[in-house]
């Protein structure tokens, strides 16, 4: 079965700095998909960035950039110019590609606070 | 569009009592999905339909727990003989049939169930 783990419960930046959350996961899979979700306070999930694991180049979303390390298993999430909007929970995610239900296996989660 | 919409946003039941939430997905979409997210926590992945055909229903807790889809768009998440523990927020999440790539989830509001 596959894990993932997000081991900072929470993390606070100044606006405008730039702020890196860690996400590492297990799997004997070659092939899946990783993803970043943000899901702002009281407000529904949504997408923020998406990395194919066969792809060696790290995905980039504007300010928003993945640093994917196959062999280690990590995939963070840096967010640059850090904006009040960015203040959420930040959910790292796992899909296999094959044989499964495309379902999404998600880590705890991180909470990003960014003060003006 | 429309996004998904989920109903009722809040359910307070009491203990024993038979509930039943409601997913509405974004129009055309094949795959549905069901999500438990306790407080604090991740979401974790409950069942799977695509079209009419629920393909997994490996998360799904107990068999207090029901999933229906039956005519492929709108789906209902039923559980029986409510337990404390069913306290939590159920998300739906819908997703287009693409030839390729992951298929991006697109997530409701959430129902939040509170047990008493």
């Amino acid at each position: 079965a596959q894990t993932v783990t997000q081991s900072q419960p929470e993390m606070s930046v100044q606006e405008a700095e730039t702020v890196t959350l860690s996400c590492t996961y297990d799997t004997s899979e070659s092939n899946y998909y990783l993803f970043w979700y943000k899901q702002p306070p009281s407000r529904q999930m949504i997408l923020v960035i998406r990395q194919e694991a066969y792809k060696q180049q790290n995905a980039t979303e504007n300010r928003f950039s993945v640093n994917f390390q196959k062999a280690a298993k990590s995939f963070s999430l840096k967010i640059s110019d850090s904006q009040l909007g960015d203040t959420a929970m930040y959910f790292c995610a796992f899909m296999k590609t094959q044989g499964g239900s495309e379902k999404l296996v998600f880590g705890k989660g991180m909470k990003l606070t960014v003060n003006p | 569009g429309a996004g998904v919409s989920q109903s009722p946003r809040y359910k307070v039941a009491k203990r024993g009592q038979d509930v039943a939430l409601r997913c509405d997905p974004i129009s055309g979409h094949v795959s549905l999905f069901w999500y438990q997210q306790a407080l604090g926590q991740g979401p974790e992945f409950l069942t799977y339909f695509q079209n009419e055909a629920q393909l997994d229903k490996s998360g799904l807790p107990s068999d207090r727990f029901f999933a229906e889809r039956p005519e492929g768009s709108v789906s209902t998440l039923k559980i029986q003989r409510t337990q404390q523990e069913d306290s939590a927020v159920y998300l739906c999440a819908s997703s287009p049939m693409t030839r390729q790539g992951a298929r991006e989830q697109f997530f409701g509001p959430g129902t939040r169930l509170t047990v008493l």
